[in-house]
């Protein structure tokens, strides 16, 4: 398996507009997470699946935040409208059960 | 809700040193799983070592060792023989009711 899939690997847009970051699981993980990091605030869950139903939402910032898993092997997170203050790097990772996560290589999102 | 503490945000050690790096969690839970994750200047979050809470042996993995203590909520890491390759940033996790929390971080650096 390829592991963890996220895209871009960086994204550098301007204030305002949609911001749409991709990932693709481990097949066979049925748990999947979606953490941003900052040096302000280190490792923040934002959201994650179980089964693609969304269980925990209560990192999700604001509601310019959104997340979908429409199948197994997709997910994306989206910000929409973006601001400079959500500039982070953005890290999906994928589970079975109660075994280690792993994650994707994350995605650098520059908001000017 | 839990919470991971990290309380050293740097550390350095010389080559072919030991080092130790602290981690306390809580957690009302009776059964759960900690995490070791290392992160170097490329960013991928790459897992060093796991300990299952049920278990009183303390895991190892090579140069890697935990010292667990159940009832102080505490979970080290030890890195013997430490190589310039350790440096990194090293991120303590609690897995409790499957939401993986993560602490500030220690950043390690390997001197030559």
């Amino acid at each position: 398996d390829a592991g963890v899939i996220q895209s871009p690997r960086h994204e550098v847009t301007e204030m305002g507009q949609e911001v749409t970051l991709r990932c693709k699981p481990i097949s066979g993980h049925d748990y999947l997470f979606w953490y941003r990091q900052t040096m302000m605030r280190g490792l923040e869950l934002l959201i994650y699946f179980n089964n693609n139903v969304p269980i925990d939402d209560s990192g999700m910032p604001e509601d310019r935040f959104s997340a979908k898993m429409p199948n197994a092997s997709f997910s994306t997170l989206k910000i929409q409208p973006s601001e400079p203050r959500d500039s982070a790097v953005y890290f999906c990772a994928s589970r079975q059960g109660a075994l280690e996560a792993f994650f994707g290589q994350g995605t650098r999102l520059t908001v000017v | 809700a839990q919470t991971v503490t990290q309380s050293q945000p740097e550390m350095s050690v010389q080559e072919a040193e030991t080092v130790t790096l602290s981690c306390t969690y809580d957690t009302s839970e009776n059964n759960y799983y900690l995490f070791w994750y290392k992160q170097p200047p490329s960013r991928q979050m790459i897992l060093v070592i796991r300990q299952e809470a049920y278990k009183q042996q303390n895991a190892t993995e090579n140069r890697f060792s935990v010292n667990f203590q159940k009832a102080a909520k505490s979970f080290s890491l030890k890195i013997s023989d430490s190589q310039l390759g350790d440096t990194a940033m090293y991120f303590c996790a609690a897995l409790n009711d499957y939401k993986l929390s993560f602490g500030a971080g220690t950043t390690v650096t390997v001197r030559a």
